[in-house]
């Protein structure tokens, strides 16, 4: 098993479709994000969760809803996507602590194609 | 506000070359940390080094081997004798102490092209 593990690799929906991507980690990390990479715009946070709860949400739009059951799982809810939402949507995990930080390790990320 | 610029967009160089990836850092804080990324065609972001803001020894792995100067808010990477395999978009980043997650401030990133 790879450390962190995204569904589907890729998807194709339409503006008015409902659609889940899903992350899992086995790394036993207790933070996991959600990132958002656009072709010419820098990797974008998104969300974040530390101990299963939100605890940063980078002003990202109502379309995108992310859900958190258990410190392993990780996934982001779509739906009445735009064409713009189009990206790379990548999800890390990271073990933190109050005094240290931890390296993130990024799955493989699902590209997303919205018509 | 943080801000991590790579001014090199694009490098192109064959195969042995040495070639230095540029990193330039902003942030008014003192306890920071620094990270190098490699994003492989298969877009999985792989961990490559994390330093904090209070060790600024150099680093050397294997090929690989970072500067960290303070003094000119730099993290330069070098690849030294470069492989097709490194080819790919390196990113550099840098990170608030928030006490619970790591929030990364990612540059726009690089891509290394090596020829054969």
């Amino acid at each position: 098993e790879t450390g962190v593990t995204q569904t589907p690799r890729h998807l194709v929906m339409g503006m008015t479709n409902k659609k889940s991507l899903k992350c899992e980690q086995h790394l036993g990390h207790n933070a996991m994000y959600w990132y958002k990479q656009s072709a010419k715009k820098p990797l974008e946070l998104m969300f974040v969760y530390n101990f299963k709860e939100q605890t940063e949400n980078n002003s990202v739009p109502s379309r995108f809803s992310p859900e958190c059951p258990n410190s392993s799982h990780l996934f982001l809810h779509l739906h009445t996507l735009q064409p713009e939402d189009s990206a790379l949507y990548l999800c890390a995990s990271s073990q933190e602590g109050l005094a240290y930080i931890g390296e993130l390790f990024f799955g493989e990320g699902s590209r997303l194609t919205v018509l | 506000a943080q801000k991590v610029t790579q001014a090199q967009t694009e490098i192109s160089v064959v195969e042995k070359e040495d070639v230095t990836l540029d990193c330039v850092y902003e942030t008014r804080d003192t306890t920071y940390y620094l990270f190098w990324y490699k994003q492989p065609p298969s877009g999985e972001l792989v961990f490559l080094i994390r330093r904090n803001s209070f060790d600024e020894q150099n680093e050397i792995s294997g090929r690989y081997s970072w500067n960290f100067q303070k003094s000119t808010s730099s993290f330069n990477f070098t690849i030294t004798a470069s492989q097709v395999v490194d080819s790919a978009v390196y990113f550099c980043a840098l990170s608030e102490f928030f006490g619970g997650y790591n929030k990364l401030i990612f540059g726009a990133g690089t891509r290394l092209a090596v020829h054969p």
